[in-house]
């Protein structure tokens, strides 16, 4: 089992919809990371935070909104989406800043009708 | 069995025959390496990492080499198992980009019993 929790693990939404993904560690990490991934496709990233503070925002469109309220936790919030987002969205932590391996949930699988 | 991963998607092995799957990178600059395995339906999972100031890793089954001259990256699995068909993704962490991990294509590997 992944020490890296994610929820829901499937999500259907119309594109009026506003959800949330959360993602949750107790690993002690210091860095998160959301990523998207398409079928077939390798891990895309998306945001990452550091610290509790974002670091990093992969020119992601402002209908994708991440949230990390503490150090265990990290949200990403959803609304007017378009079935183009439909995708697995991977949830990743590692202990620090810097070239470390980073840990992955089992993802979310999102579906826009 | 081995793959050119990014140009050779797939890769089929007998059971017990050794597999390799490789990677070319691009970034001459980039300084830690890490390849993942990918289940159905499941996140990526921690295999196994190297860096650039090491030519060869060894862990449990697997062994990883790595060329800078020529920026090539591979993995070797000993004795493969059918538990080991899987997507395998090698992952490089350029330098002064604040932990972000550029992923390969993928290598889908497939294990004959």
């Amino acid at each position: 089992d992944t020490e890296v929790t994610q929820t829901p693990k499937h999500l259907v939404m119309g594109m009026t919809n506003k959800k949330s993904l959360k993602c949750e560690q107790h690993m002690g990490h210091r860095a998160m990371y959301w990523y998207k991934q398409k079928a077939k496709k390798p891990p895309e990233l998306m945001f990452v935070y550091s610290y509790e503070k974002l670091s990093i925002n992969e020119s992601v469109p402002s209908r994708f909104s991440p949230e990390c309220p503490n150090s265990s936790l990290l949200n990403l919030h959803l609304h007017a989406l378009q079935p183009e987002d439909s995708a697995l969205y991977l949830c990743a932590s590692s202990q620090g800043p810097g070239n470390q391996p980073q840990h992955f949930g089992d993802g979310t699988r999102l579906s826009i009708l | 069995g081995e793959s050119v991963g990014l140009h050779l998607p797939t890769l089929s092995v007998q059971e017990g025959d050794n597999s390799i799957i490789n990677c070319a990178y691009s970034n001459s600059a980039s300084d830690y390496f890490i390849w993942y395995k990918q289940e159905s339906g499941k996140g990526p999972q921690f295999i196994i990492d190297i860096r650039s100031n090491m030519d060869k890793r060894q862990g449990q089954r697997v062994t990883v080499l790595l060329n800078k001259t020529v920026k090539h990256l591979s993995l070797q699995i000993a004795a493969t198992q059918p538990g080991d068909s899987a997507v395998y993704f090698c992952a490089e962490a350029r330098p002064n980009t604040g932990n972000q991990f550029y992923f390969g294509t993928g290598t889908s590997l497939t294990v004959i019993p």
